[in-house]
């Protein structure tokens, strides 16, 4: 079965700068994608950014970026210039029963709970 | 936009009652799923349906069922809540396989329920 760790419960950064949240994760398949999605006070889960595991380039949305190390199993997101609304609750995921059914269920880390302080 | 609603934001119900949590899609998506949020556990899957009628456990369905008569309608049910129950409850939904082909799951705002 595939499991997805976030070993960091919470973490806090000051405005503008960087902070990355970490994400390792456990399977068997060869070709898949991983997510980062976000969750705001408002509860809203927001799709931060997606990797495709045969691609060399690590995936890039704005001030959004993926480092993966795909032979490690990491998938760490990057936030660069950091702003108040990043504020969130941070959910590294992974497509469960990846091999051989079309239902692509989810399997999500245990969550990283962001702070931006001004 | 894909509008995924959940009936309550917030529900109070006592121990041993019978709770439905409703959970509604507006774009047709074959996939449904109901999941529980609990800090330091983050989303566990308690049952996904892929079709009217179909549906799969996930990886908690104890104490749980769910129904789903409709594409657009998803339904959860507690057949008697306990006190270990107490929890968010987010509904999503996607079209066929959609997160093995890198597209996104659409989630409702969660329903945070306790029961005392």
């Amino acid at each position: 079965a595939q499991t997805v760790t976030q070993s960091q419960p919470e973490m806090s950064v000051q405005e503008a700068e960087t902070v990355t949240l970490s994400c390792t994760y456990d399977t068997s398949e060869n070709n898949y994608y991983l997510f980062w999605y976000k969750q705001p006070p408002s509860r809203q889960m927001i799709l931060v950014i997606r990797q495709e595991a045969y691609k060399q380039q690590n995936a890039t949305e704005n001030r959004f970026s993926v480092n993966f190390q795909k032979a490690a199993k990491s998938f760490s997101l990057k936030i660069s210039d950091s702003q108040l609304g990043d504020t969130a609750m941070y959910f590294c995921a992974f497509p469960g029963n990846a091999g051989g059914t079309s239902y692509g269920k989810l399997t999500f880390g245990q969550g990283t709970i962001l702070t931006v302080h001004p | 936009d894909v509008k995924v609603t959940q009936s309550s934001r917030y529900l109070v119900k006592r121990t041993g009652e019978k709770v439905f949590l409703e959970c509604v899609q507006d774009m047709d998506h074959e996939n449904m799923f109901w999941y529980r949020q609990d800090p330091g556990l983050g989303l566990r899957l308690i049952y996904f349906s892929y079709d009217v009628k179909m549906k799969e456990k996930g990886d908690i369905p104890e104490g749980y069922s769910v129904s789903r008569e409709k594409k657009e309608r998803f339904s959860l049910i507690l057949e008697s809540a306990s006190t270990n129950q107490t929890s968010m409850y987010l509904c999503a939904s996607s079209l066929e396989g959609a997160p093995l082909l890198g597209e996104k799951l659409f989630f409702g705002s969660g329903t945070q329920l306790s029961v005392l």
